[in-house]
C-alpha cells in the first residue's frame, strides 16, 4: 500500500482479555517501530524491528506485551491479560534502514485501544 | 528532568506571525525528528536532521549539536498549522526514539 496500515483502527475489550494489533509497513521498509500514546501523554517507544529481529525490547512496559514480525513485513503487537492502564493509541511506523543511515519514519493512523 | 524538553508547551498566534518552537535534549543523539500531530491523531514526520538546517516550504528546522538544541520555525503562520509539534531524538548507537511532550500550537485567523 501507499502508507503504513494499522488494524483495527479501534478496539474495545474487557479487562483481562488478550488483544492483537496489526501493522502493515510500507513495502520495502525494513525497520518497523511500535509506539504508545496514552491520553494526554506524550509518545512512548515500545519496540523496534530490523527485519524480523528486535534488538531493543526495553520499551515494552511489562511481560504481558510481546511483538513479532514475520517475513520482514507485517508485525503484530500482542497484549495479554489487558489492564485499564493499557488503554492508549498504539502507533506503528516504518522506515528504510540502509546501513544504519538515519531515515525518516512514516506513521500509521494508530489503533485506539480502550479497556473497559 | 526529562531527557527531551520542549518549550513552550502551548502557543497561540495570529495568522501571519512567525512561530518558534524549541527543543533541548540531554543525551547523545544520532538524529532529531520534528513531528506534527493533527487533531484526530495522525502523525506526519516534518524533518529529520543531524546537523545544520533544513527548510520545507514555510517550515525551517535547525539544530546545534554542541548546545544540544533544536528549533522549529514557521513563517507566515496559518490556521491550518494548528497542531501539536513533537520533538524526538534518536539515541546514539541505538534505534530508540525519545519524545518530548509536544507543543500545542493554535493559529487564529
Amino acid at each position: 500500500g501507499a502508507g503504513v496500515s494499522q488494524s483495527p483502527s479501534n478496539k474495545v475489550t474487557e479487562k483481562g482479555k488478550d488483544v492483537e494489533l496489526r501493522c502493515d509497513p510500507i513495502s520495502g521498509h525494513t525497520a518497523l517501530y511500535w509506539y504508545r500514546q496514552s491520553l494526554g501523554q506524550g509518545l512512548e517507544f515500545l519496540i523496534y524491528f530490523q527485519g524480523n529481529s528486535a534488538p531493543d525490547k526495553s520499551g515494552l512496559p511489562s511481560d504481558r506485551f510481546s511483538a513479532e514480525r514475520t517475513g520482514g513485513s507485517v508485525s503484530t503487537l500482542t497484549i495479554q491479560r489487558t489492564q485499564q492502564e493499557d488503554s492508549a493509541v498504539y502507533l506503528c511506523a516504518s522506515s528504510l534502514a540502509l546501513d544504519r543511515v538515519n531515515q525518516p519514519q512514516h506513521f500509521g493512523d494508530g489503533t485506539r485501544l480502550s479497556i473497559l | 528532568k526529562n531527557e527531551v524538553e520542549q518549550s513552550p508547551q502551548n502557543l497561540t498566534a495570529q495568522e501571519g506571525e512567525f512561530i518558534t518552537i524549541n527543543c533541548s535534549y540531554s543525551v547523545g543523539i544520532s538524529a532529531l525528528h520534528w513531528l506534527q500531530q493533527h487533531p484526530g491523531g495522525g502523525i506526519v514526520s516534518l524533518f529529520m536532521l543531524s546537523s545544520g538546517k533544513k527548510k520545507h516550504g514555510r517550515l525551517i528546522a535547525t539544530i546545534n549539536i554542541q548546545e544540544k538544541h533544536s528549533s522549529l520555525h514557521i513563517t507566515a503562520s496559518h490556521p491550518r498549522d494548528s497542531a501539536v509539534y513533537i520533538c524526538a531524538v534518536r539515541l546514539a548507537y541505538t534505534d530508540k526514539l525519545i519524545f518530548g511532550t509536544g507543543t500545542r500550537l493554535q493559529v487564529f485567523p
